[in-house]
């Protein structure tokens, strides 16, 4: 199996640009996750999707931050504009069915906003 | 809403030797508990969980983990860690109907020769 497949896994950028972070869930799965993880909070979910449909974004930080699930295969997470303080690993995770099924991890994508 | 406290943050252990990672959850509803790993500049992969039953659950590389619920813990054990071990470790808990996980702050196990 593929697992979760993120891109790109590191991007550096200057502050006031558009960052555009993509993933590909495991085939199959239904439920889809960005976490974002910083020295500073920890592991934090933004939004999490169920058959694409968003279902809790309470933990997306601000309204600079947006996420879409077009279809089963594919979910991006914007960030427009960019700052400094956005800096973090953000991983995408996906998972299959009810709650108690494991949940998979990608292996993230390193952002830098300078 | 749930949350989960490791009481250690770092953890050095000498190779062979054993090691215990605490984690404590709080919860006014039932839950789901898990345990899992992050190898530097890697994503996470889940060691084990607690989802019902036996209190004690035995994970990949020979990590187990033992459920208390009346000290609503589920602190992680290997009775003899590698080199290999050397990573940060994730406590996390969800509420039984539902797959939001909360994470710990992690505990970091470095291994020493």
């Amino acid at each position: 199996d593929a697992g979760v497949i993120q891109s790109p896994r590191h991007e550096v950028t200057e502050m006031g640009q558009e960052v555009t972070l993509r993933c590909k869930p495991i085939s199959g799965h239904n439920s889809l996750f960005w976490y974002r993880q910083t020295m500073m909070r920890g592991l934090e979910l933004l939004i999490y999707f169920n058959n694409n449909v968003p279902i809790d974004d309470s933990g997306m930080p601000e309204d600079r931050f947006s996420a879409k699930m077009p279809n089963a295969s594919f979910s991006t997470l914007k960030i427009q504009p960019s700052e400094p303080r956005d800096s973090a690993v953000y991983f995408c995770a996906s998972s299959q069915g009810d709650s108690g099924n494991t949940i998979y991890f990608g292996e993230g994508s390193w952002l830098t906003v300078v | 809403a749930q949350s989960v406290t490791q009481l250690d943050s770092q953890v050095p252990v000498f190779e062979e030797a054993p090691v215990e990672l605490r984690c404590n959850y709080s919860s006014s509803v039932s839950v789901y508990l898990f345990w899992y790993v992050q190898y530097p500049n890697q994503g996470l992969q889940l060691l084990l969980k607690y989802l019902s039953g036996s209190t004690l659950v035995k994970g990949i590389n020979g990590f187990e983990a033992e459920f208390n619920k009346s000290q609503t813990s589920f602190h992680l054990r290997k009775p003899s860690v590698h080199i290999s071990d050397t990573a940060e470790y994730f406590c996390a808990v969800t509420k039984a109907a539902g797959n939001k996980l909360t994470f710990g702050g992690g505990t970091r196990v470095l291994v020493k020769p």
